[in-house]
């Protein structure tokens, strides 16, 4: 079965520093993998996803396969970057989401 | 997103009840997912429907029921509440139609407490 892991379940830094939040994945197949947000007081909603390639708010994230990896980074955190993040999971041709146990990020000014 | 709502927002009840959290969305989605999130846990799986016909387990599915009552809707059960099941639950729908990296849209929650 596939897993999801998120080695940080903090991750504390200042204004303008860079960010990268850790996400390992194990599945034999090929999958699609997203970076999900919770902000407080709103409710989850995707951030990106490898398949768009795309920056979303600075952040990118890139595939990994060799590494079995999907680090979501930023070179400049903002105090708004402040949330809940969640890496997941969902293997090719199947039906639904894994999720890791999220990392909370905290950017201080 | 007031697509995906959510009732009841909290709910307090005692062991052993029986209890209903329901789901709507107008979003025309085909597909929805019921969560449940613990803190260290992230969010884990308990069910799944893919067209109102379509029921499936997911992750933790134990001491859970569901009913897919049409595409807008679908609820979840605790057949005899306990208060390992105390917990924040997250209903979410997506289209199928949107193929490789659909989107999941989430409900706002509902805050359940079993004493």
């Amino acid at each position: 079965a596939q897993r999801v892991t998120q080695p940080e379940k903090l991750l504390s830094v200042f204004k303008g520093a860079p960010v990268e939040l850790k996400c390992n994945y194990s599945y034999s197949g090929s999958p699609e993998l997203f970076w999900y947000v919770q902000y407080s007081r709103q409710r989850l909603q995707l951030l990106l996803r490898h398949i768009s390639r795309e920056s979303i708010k600075g952040f990118t994230a890139d595939l990994n396969k060799g590494e079995t990896s999907f680090h979501l980074k930023k070179p400049f955190a903002q105090e708004e970057d402040s949330a809940m993040y969640y890496c997941a999971l969902r293997p090719l041709g199947r039906r639904a989401l894994t999720f890791g146990s999220g990392t909370r990020l905290q950017v201080q000014p | 997103d007031a697509d995906v709502t959510q009732t009841p927002r909290n709910r307090i009840t005692k062991t052993g009840k029986r209890i209903m959290l329901e789901c709507s969305q107008t979003k025309g989605h085909d597909r929805m997912y019921w969560y449940r999130q613990d803190p260290g846990l992230g969010l884990r799986l308990i069910y799944y429907s893919f067209d109102v016909k379509d029921i499936n387990k997911g992750e933790i599915s134990d001491g859970y029921s569901v009913s897919r009552q049409a595409q807008a809707k679908f609820s979840l059960s605790l057949e005899s509440a306990i208060p390992n099941q105390t917990a924040l639950y997250f209903c979410a729908t997506s289209d199928s139609g949107t193929g490789e990296g659909e989107t999941q849209y989430f409900g706002p929650g509902t805050r359940l407490l079993v004493l």
